[in-house]
């Protein structure tokens, strides 16, 4: 079935690395997303990754996908206290890139200073 | 930068009354969804629409969910016969040529 998990909750100090983890269920799936929540707020597409990549890098952040174990992270690299909010991952289903998203539940990021 | 814009922000219906909720998404996109948001649990895809027709629609897209594009720019969701469940915050979203699938900031709507 389709299904994306995710840890709940994350907490790291100012200027360390945070690392959120996401596994999903549909091998056949061509992108994989993150995306961040403030309080309030709507969903801001972070980054993506296309089934056949790795790794993808983007400033601060990097994303690491392992198909075989179909688990997903996503590293921020020296966390600031505005990095604080909720991330999603998702999975783009289908073959394309216009089906329809299925997210995790989202892991709470909480930047201590 | 283009973005996809909702209104309104927040919608506060009595249950039974009917609801529409208007989208904007970014101009050369061709594919239009709506997702849901009930408090504490995860974004559920409710309907996909491509070329003026569904894609697409999940079991929670019942009869008394109807989407429109009612012109070149408007994608609306409209909900017949509002029941208190359907108390959540929705996210229109659009994507183009490319895989972004860009979200709008999303409507709350509170079903009293």
């Amino acid at each position: 079935g389709e299904d994306v998990e995710q840890s709940l909750f994350l907490s790291v100090r100012e200027g360390d690395s945070s690392v959120i983890n996401c596994t999903y269920t549909d091998s056949s799936s061509t992108y994989l997303y993150w995306y961040k929540q403030e309080p309030g707020a709507g969903l801001q597409l972070l980054t993506y990754i296309f089934s056949n990549m790795d790794m993808k890098q983007d400033q601060r952040l990097t994303v690491l996908l392992n198909k075989k174990d179909k688990h997903l992270s996503l590293r921020i690299a020296d966390t600031q206290t505005g990095d604080s909010a909720i991330y999603f991952c998702a999975e783009r289903m289908g073959s394309g890139n216009t089906g329809k998203l299925i997210f995790g539940q989202g892991t709470t990021l909480q930047v201590k200073p | 930068e283009p973005e996809v814009t909702q209104t309104p922000s927040h919608q506060v219906t009595q249950m039974g009354q009917e609801v529409i909720l208007r989208c904007v998404p970014i101009s050369n996109h061709l594919y239009f969804y709506w997702y849901r948001q009930i408090l504490g649990q995860k974004v559920e895809f409710l309907v996909s629409f491509y070329n003026n027709e569904i894609s697409e629609k999940s079991e929670i897209f019942d009869d008394q969910f109807s989407v429109e594009r009612p012109d070149g720019s408007n994608f609306t969701l409209k909900i017949r016969s509002t029941k208190l469940e359907d108390s959540a915050m929705y996210f229109c979203a659009s994507t183009g040529q490319g895989p972004g699938a860009f979200f709008g900031q999303g409507t709350r709507l509170t079903v009293v």
